[in-house]
């Protein structure tokens, strides 16, 4: 079935260091893939995405790439902050985009 | 705008005992899920619904859980009877899409923290 792989499982980083979570997944076929950002006591909120036919998008200190042939994404977070710290969550849809499947998550801790 | 509504934030009972689990999606959204986060599983995609209608309950543990969408506005998630496996977060997400090739970010509520005793 569809999977979706994420590493590191934790990662420490200090303050104003840049940080990267990267992901693997199986379906072929997908084409859309959103990151979430989880913070204690609170639900995923979407961070940023890409779609299939882009190879980057950054937004501020947040950038994803994705690598379609080898089937791999990753989020790149620069000048990190101590508020960036929580679980991220990648996602990849499968089943022509009426669901997703998601990463285990990456528990990222930043220290000032 | 309004998010994802979800109560209760906190529910602590007895096994054996009925739970029930309420979500008020994004109005307008056309598709809601209901999610299951464990430390063990990460998040476990329980059921969906397009519409109302459940698309996909193939997620759904067991004869126990049940899951309906009576308007766009309400879903509930009921386990009956309950056992202390069930603990866990319970998460509701809605997006506006309707499936198909139609890739659209889902929007999570804060979860129900479900701790069965």
């Amino acid at each position: 079935g569809e999977n979706v792989e994420q590493h590191p499982s934790t990662l420490s980083v200090q303050e104003g260091d840049s940080a990267v979570i990267k992901c693997t997944y199986s379906d072929s076929a997908s084409n859309y893939f959103p990151w979430y950002k989880q913070e204690l006591g609170k639900g995923p909120q979407l961070i940023i995405d890409i779609r299939s036919n882009v190879g980057e998008k950054k937004d501020q200190r947040i950038a994803v790439t994705l690598n379609k042939t080898a089937k791999h994404f990753s989020l790149h977070i620069t000048e990190t902050q101590p508020e960036d710290s929580a679980v991220y969550f990648c996602a990849a849809s499968f089943n022509y985009g009426q669901n997703f499947v998601f990463g285990p998550g990456t528990r990222l801790s930043v220290l000032p | 705008d309004a998010g994802v509504i979800q109560s209760p934030r906190h529910e602590v009972t007895e096994m054996g005992q009925e739970v029930t689990l309420r979500c008020k999606p994004i109005s307008g959204h056309n598709s809601l899920f209901w999610y299951r986060q464990t430390m063990m599983r990460g998040l476990e995609l329980l059921i969906y619904f397009n519409n109302n209608v459940p698309i996909d309950d193939s997620g759904m543990p067991e004869d126990r859980f049940s899951a309906k969408m009576p308007n766009a506005s309400f879903s509930t998630l009921k386990i009956q009877p309950s056992e202390p496996r069930d603990s866990a977060v319970y998460f509701c997400a809605s997006t506006p899409g309707s499936g198909g090739l139609n890739n659209q970010p889902q929007h999570f509520g804060d979860g129900t923290r479900l701790s069965i005793l």
